[in-house]
């Protein structure tokens, strides 16, 4: 039982690059969360997804595309990266029903 | 909209003394959980203590505690017997009790002096 699994941990990127950052839970969870997290600013939610097939913008979507195909993977794209995108990255997950979620451990994006 | 503030940016506490971190929050609704979360330099984030808003009994985990007072919408975070591992940046966060995802507060940075 691995978790919520994020990867990269690490990334540098340069403007105008896409990525992907990956985010897989393994607990059968419908819930699952992305937020970045900036100094001062605590976490605020990118995208969510209560179930699989269905997505929803949070308080800072923009500059950011989700997809959920199945219920394990939640994967969040940077069509364009900019320097106003170097954050650190959680993934989060919840089981229907239950109070709390579990995050990933993170990715660090850097943008130059 | 559901606000968290966190009016505390930085707190300082002696090894072995008590500590509050402050929280208010708010919402209309009447269904919701609240939590306090750990975020050593790990980066990793650790729940500390939750609480249910139905339950008018303050929530305790061994040295945490909450103080929770919901007419006035307030949920501090007190941390008894300060040990050095204490030592990290505390969210405050709410979930709104039916498709609620998490709001966080900015953060209370915790130094703990030995």
């Amino acid at each position: 039982n691995a978790g919520v699994t994020q990867t990269p941990k690490f990334q540098v990127l340069k403007t105008g690059q896409s990525m992907t950052l990956q985010c897989a839970q393994d607990m059968n969870h419908e819930y699952m969360s992305w937020y970045r997290q900036d100094p001062g600013m605590g976490l605020r939610l990118i995208h969510y997804s209560v179930g699989a097939g269905i997505t929803d913008q949070g308080e800072v979507p923009n500059g950011y595309n989700v997809s959920r195909s199945t219920t394990e993977d939640f994967p969040l794209r940077l069509l364009s990266a900019a320097p106003s995108q170097t954050s650190v990255y959680f993934c989060a997950s919840r089981k229907e029903g239950y109070y709390g979620y579990t995050f990933g451990s993170g990715t660090r994006l850097t943008v130059v | 909209a559901q606000t968290v503030t966190q009016s505390q940016p930085e707190m300082s506490v002696q090894e072995a003394e008590t500590v509050t971190l402050s929280c208010t929050y708010d919402t209309s609704e009447s269904d919701y959980y609240l939590f306090w979360y750990k975020q050593p330099p790990s980066r990793q984030m650790i729940l500390v203590i939750r609480q249910e808003a139905y339950k008018q009994q303050n929530a305790t985990e061994n040295r945490f505690s909450v103080n929770f007072q919901k007419a006035a919408k307030s949920f501090s975070l007190k941390i008894s017997d300060s040990q050095l591992g204490d030592a990290a940046m505390y969210f405050c966060a709410y979930r709104g009790g039916s498709q609620g995802n998490l709001i966080f507060g900015k953060g209370t940075k915790l130094s703990v002096k030995p």
